[in-house]
């Protein structure tokens, strides 16, 4: 069975300490990793896709990587308004966009 | 700028009592999504539309149907809601299915009350 598990579930940063979420899945057939970020009440934001191991993309504090297991979504010195949910997603041969359930993410000033 | 919209943002209604939640689209994308998405949870797709084919997820209750009258709009109705369909639906678009990494963007998501 398809899965896809986030972790931790809860982080809380100081503001400029840098750290990692991570998204592990067992899935048959990968056919892209994607990354997005959700604010309360508003819809996932997509920040990026990711489609075989060892590729990374990077946008300003925010840098994933993947590897045939998992993907990690690295927050370079976090600022408050990087505080939000996010979520990481699989399409695997299926066709469908499967979810984990999220990291929330905390940024204290 | 191309996006993608739901109306309304937020919605009430009462036990049973049909509602249409509205999508549409400027990216001209060929395939629209509905998802629900409890509180603390993982967003569940419900049904897709790739052109004018409905795509409709096993576990989806027979309570909620889609229409999808052009390519700009698509509906989620639920015919009768219940107090566990209160949740946020939210639209999304991808440009091809066949090409199936392509990217799904979501819209802002309408927040739906069951009373």
């Amino acid at each position: 069975e398809d899965q896809v598990t986030q972790s931790p579930e809860a982080l809380r940063l100081q503001e400029g300490e840098s750290s990692s979420l991570n998204c592990s899945y067992t899935v048959s057939g990968l056919r892209g990793l994607f990354w997005y970020r959700q604010d309360p009440g508003k819809g996932p934001e997509f920040l990026f896709t990711l489609y075989s191991a060892g590729e990374e993309k990077e946008k300003e504090r925010l840098k994933a990587t993947l590897t045939k297991k998992e993907s990690f979504l690295h927050i370079t010195a976090p600022k408050p308004e990087d505080s939000a949910t996010y979520l990481c997603a699989v399409k695997t041969g299926a066709n469908n966009l499967f979810f984990g359930t999220g990291t929330r993410l905390t940024v204290i000033p | 700028d191309a996006m993608v919209i739901q109306n309304p943002r937020y919605q009430v209604t009462q036990f049973g009592k049909p509602v249409t939640l509205s999508c549409s689209q400027t990216l001209n994308h060929n395939v629209m999504y509905w998802y629900q998405q409890k509180s603390s949870q993982a967003p569940k797709l419900l049904f897709h539309y790739y052109d004018k084919d409905f795509n409709n997820e096993a576990d989806t209750p027979d309570n909620f149907q889609s229409r999808r009258p052009n390519t700009s709009f698509c509906f989620l109705d639920i015919r009768s809601p219940g107090l566990g369909d209160a949740a946020m639906y939210l639209c999304a678009t991808s440009r091809d299915e066949i090409r199936n990494t392509d990217t799904q963007y979501f819209g802002p998501g309408t927040r739906l009350t069951v009373l």
